[in-house]
């Protein structure tokens, strides 16, 4: 089976920086995918690492160790837009890739 | 414009009725899912397909079924609705291969009584 954690919520200001991260466990791993979800709304992706290192896309960058299950993303000069919930995912190897499971989500509150 | 349009937004089904959730994508994508999210709990996948013609279980199929008879459409079926369904649904598409974005509709929000 397979299994994410990220920490429930987390709070910064405007201008900051914040990390969210994500440990997992799985049977296999094809990668790790993070979204963003407004309330409300519908997830929309930000971003994917399917191998070690960071992967950096505008003011968001995402990190992976596959040695450790350890990911994160990292959010750089925090607006009040990016108040949000954000979602850590994986994909299992068995159903042929396609199982994808999701972490139980952080929820980000930037305040002025 | 392009992307996933869900079908009804919103509804209240009475317990054991039956109701068909409706998911069209017009970017041509194989793969479709469909999602529950309920609060604290993340989205949990309930069936998925790879490309039309197949269909293939997630986390929490029960008390479902999907069909994917083309690559646009693919509906997901609640048989006999029971209160636990009430939830929000969320269909999603992607391309195949590795890292590729899922696509996510605006959800159903299904209360079922």
């Amino acid at each position: 089976g397979q299994s994410l954690e990220q920490p429930s919520e987390v709070t910064a200001v405007e201008g900051a920086i914040v990390q969210i991260n994500c440990t997992y466990q799985t049977s296999g791993f094809y990668g790790l995918s993070w979204y963003q979800q407004h309330d409300g709304g519908a997830p929309t992706f930000l971003s994917y690492n399917g191998l070690d290192g960071l992967e950096e896309t505008g003011r968001f960058s995402s990190f992976l160790s596959r040695s450790d299950s350890y990911g994160y993303l990292l959010l750089q000069e925090l607006q009040m837009k990016d108040s949000a919930s954000y979602f850590c995912a994986v994909r299992d190897a068995g159903n042929y890739g396609q199982n994808f499971v999701f972490g139980p989500g952080t929820r980000l509150s930037v305040l002025p | 414009t392009a992307g996933i349009t869900q079908a009804p937004t919103s509804q209240i089904l009475a317990a054991g009725r039956s109701m068909t959730l409706r998911c069209t994508q017009d970017m041509r994508h194989n793969a479709m899912y469909w999602y529950r999210q309920d609060l604290g709990l993340g989205l949990r996948l309930i069936h998925y397909s790879n490309t039309a013609g197949t269909t293939g279980k997630g986390e929490v199929p029960d008390g479902y079924s999907v069909s994917r008879a083309n690559t646009d459409d693919f509906p997901l079926t609640l048989a006999s609705a029971v209160p636990s369904q009430t939830s929000v649904y969320f269909c999603a598409s992607s391309e195949s291969g590795e890292g590729q974005p899922q696509h996510f509709g605006d959800g159903t929000r299904l209360s079922i009584l």
